[in-house]
């Protein structure tokens, strides 16, 4: 399982663009990239997933170079309720089955008014 | 459409006493993972469950057990209780057949947890 390293904390203002960087330069070929969300007290809720280049949702982007040796996610126009830890995930998914995540600590996003 | 839920929402243990908690996958999902979260951490897969056995486990001692039952609910044991098993306790579900792209993707929706405390 590939190792990720993002920064343990990051704080920012409400209406900022928020980017959160994550290293993983021993993804594997058959490697996805997926980000999670978590509040205090709560399970992490699924924010997006992408291979290559970038994927964007309704409440996420996510930008991964050509080597995919890293990954940003990026929050819009972040809010209060954005306060949370993100957590970045690498690994493959194999056929039947949901592979075990592996989280690392995640970056405790602090969003001030 | 209710999501995965758990129960109880808080427990209370001493040490050495056994405790037995229970989820509830998503509608429709017929897999079941288990993960314990201590205090500041990342979760960490304990194990997981689909057609009623354990699949693939982490790296978590035999005291540790589960089971799922026809329904696709499951249980979560831990027998012989530590201080150090005080964790959020979380479950989370998913559809195996469900496919995306080029690899099977499943995407796992976790439950609010049942946070216990070993005394």
């Amino acid at each position: 399982l590939a190792k990720t390293t993002q920064p343990i904390s990051m704080d920012s203002y409400e209406g900022q663009e928020v980017n959160i960087t994550c290293s993983h330069n021993n993804i594997a070929t058959n490697d996805y990239i997926t980000w999670y969300q978590q509040f205090p007290s709560q399970g992490p809720r699924f924010i997006i997933q992408g291979y290559k280049t970038k994927v964007t949702n309704e409440v996420a982007s996510l930008f991964i170079p050509a080597d995919r040796k890293s990954s940003t996610l990026s929050l819009p126009r972040v809010s209060l309720s954005d306060t949370a830890v993100y957590y970045c995930l690498v690994g493959a998914f194999s056929s039947g089955s949901a592979r075990q995540l592996t989280f690392g600590s995640g970056t405790q996003l602090t969003v001030l008014p | 459409d209710a999501g995965v839920t758990q129960s109880p929402t808080h427990l209370i243990k001493t040490r050495g006493q056994q405790v037995t908690l229970r989820c509830s996958p998503k509608s429709g999902h017929d897999t079941v993972s288990w993960y314990q979260q201590a205090l500041g951490q990342g979760p960490q897969f304990i194990f997981q469950y689909y057609e009623e056995e354990e699949r693939q486990r982490g790296n978590f001692p035999d005291r540790f057990s589960g089971h799922q039952f026809p329904n696709y609910s499951s249980e979560l044991n831990v027998n012989a209780l530590l201080l150090g098993d005080s964790a959020l306790y979380l479950c989370a579900s998913s559809d195996r057949t469900r496919s995306s792209g080029r690899a099977s993707y499943n995407e796992q929706f976790f439950g609010p947890g049942t946070r216990l405390t070993v005394l």
